[in-house]
């Protein structure tokens, strides 16, 4: 129940495509789900992060959709960049100071 | 956004040696977490201090020992470690527990 599901593993796309990242959970008490951002040789970092009073959350090209009654998050990147190449990586939280991660997503965009 | 600082980079130990890693913040931060990265697994929280009193031990060998002299700095210490054990070791800090995490570049771990 502690876990954090996300699909795919990997991801192919080209640049301008709409790549979209998957996580499920099972926990409802969480109450924080962020997307943190990981390039080779780098730590994660965070991207962007969403509560689940709201369905979507927009930061630059970057959105995450919540579906609360399906337990379901996603992360959709617009106009993707040969530079948003990385490992994508979901999360959850209650109100305790654990985050349970997903196991990742490698993603490479390509020119 | 660095300001969280991992040493060394990379580190090749045999099962028999004592090492550490250390990690410093500088970001006025009261949380400290060492992390385990592992390739096509989940992060894995190892410690989690806060204000330099561990709070957290997520069932962690004792082969892995930490150590939070204070707010800014953190260890770990490395003793007996297993080949299962290598992995990619990281440092995060945050204002407090569930605020969001700033990580280091992590320590690359082999261990033959």
């Amino acid at each position: 129940q502690q876990q954090v599901k996300q699909s795919p593993q990997s991801l192919i796309v080209q640049k301008g495509g709409i790549p979209i990242i998957n996580c499920a959970y099972e926990n409802t008490a969480f109450d924080y789900f962020p997307w943190y951002q990981q390039f080779p040789g780098k730590g994660p970092a965070l991207l962007i992060a969403i509560r689940p009073d709201v369905s979507e959350k927009k930061e630059g090209r970057f959105t995450i959709s919540f579906n609360k009654s399906a337990k379901q998050f996603s992360l959709h990147i617009m106009d993707s960049q040969p530079g948003d190449s990385a490992t994508y990586f979901c999360a959850a939280s209650t109100g305790t100071d654990k985050l349970i991660f997903g196991t990742g997503t490698r993603l490479q965009v390509f020119p | 956004e660095t300001g969280v600082t991992q040493t060394p980079r990379h580190l090749v130990m045999g099962m028999t040696n004592k090492k550490s890693l250390k990690c410093e913040q500088h970001l006025g931060h009261n949380a400290m977490y060492w992390y385990k990265q592992s390739a096509k697994k989940p992060l894995e929280l190892m410690f989690v201090y806060n204000f330099k009193e561990q709070t957290e031990n997520n069932s962690v060998p004792s082969r892995f020992s930490p150590e939070c002299p204070n707010s800014s700095h953190l260890f770990l210490h490395l003793h007996t470690l297993q080949p299962e054990d290598s992995a990619l070791y990281l440092c995060a800090s945050s204002p407090s527990p569930r605020e969001k995490l700033f990580f280091g570049s992590g320590t690359q771990l082999s261990v033959l």
